[in-house]
């Protein structure tokens, strides 16, 4: 079975600062992704980065990175430069190729002015 | 495109009613999803369908919890004999059943919050 682990239930960052989100994962199998997901207050979950298990290149998406390292099982989130609009629940998330997705609890981000 | 839709957005419900909800995917996708997600947790896969057929159902977390999609477009959600318990937000998303470009990802819906009093 797959398991997500945000160990992060609340995290604050000054505007324009970066914030690493922390991520670790469990699975037997060789062959997923690992993905990034904001819900905002509207509740609408955004997607924000993808990671593939046999990516050698940790992925980026404009102000976000991805800090992927396979053999400790953690795909932290990097976001560079905090905006105001970037306070949000954040989720790390791990699909198997056709599967239904595993969702971590949560990182609660606030960025302060 | 104009996204995964949901109907109603918010829902207030009394113990023991049944409530049903609706997701409209895009268009151009042919899988659907249902999650649940409660206070303070990610997201809980409950069921999907590939066009019309239910091809996982093993999640719904009761028989009080039925799921259609009968003409392989647009989905109910409904619920049973509601219960204190079921107040949570009801995701919808949908997909490909080729999963194209990087991320083998899908779109969600803003999602049905429903509060049972």
């Amino acid at each position: 079975a797959q398991k997500i682990t945000q160990t992060q239930p609340g995290m604050f960052v000054q505007e324009k600062e970066a914030v690493t989100l922390d991520c670790t994962y469990d699975t037997s199998d060789q062959s997923y992704g690992l993905f990034w997901y904001k819900q905002p207050s509207s509740g609408e979950m955004i997607f924000l980065i993808y990671q593939g298990s046999y990516d050698e290149q940790n992925a980026t998406e404009g102000r976000y990175s991805l800090n992927f390292q396979k053999a400790r099982k953690s795909a932290n989130l990097v976001i560079s430069a905090s905006q105001l609009g970037d306070s949000a629940m954040y989720f790390c998330a791990m699909r198997l190729y056709g599967q239904n997705f595993v969702f971590g609890p949560g990182t609660r981000l606030s960025v302060l002015p | 495109d104009t996204g995964v839709s949901q109907d109603p957005r918010h829902k207030i419900t009394k113990r023991g009613q049944n409530v049903t909800f609706r997701c409209d995917p895009i268009s151009e996708h042919n899988r659907l999803y249902w999650y649940r997600q409660t206070l303070g947790q990610g997201p809980e896969f409950l069921t999907y369908f590939q066009n019309e057929a239910q091809l996982e159902k093993s999640r719904l977390l009761s028989d009080r919890f039925s799921a259609e999609r009968p003409k392989g477009s647009f989905s109910t959600l409904e619920i049973q004999r509601t219960e204190q318990g079921d107040s949570a937000m009801y995701l919808c998303a949908s997909s490909h059943e080729i999963d194209r470009g990087r991320g083998f990802g899908y779109t969600f819906g803003s999602g049905t919050r429903l509060t049972v009093v």
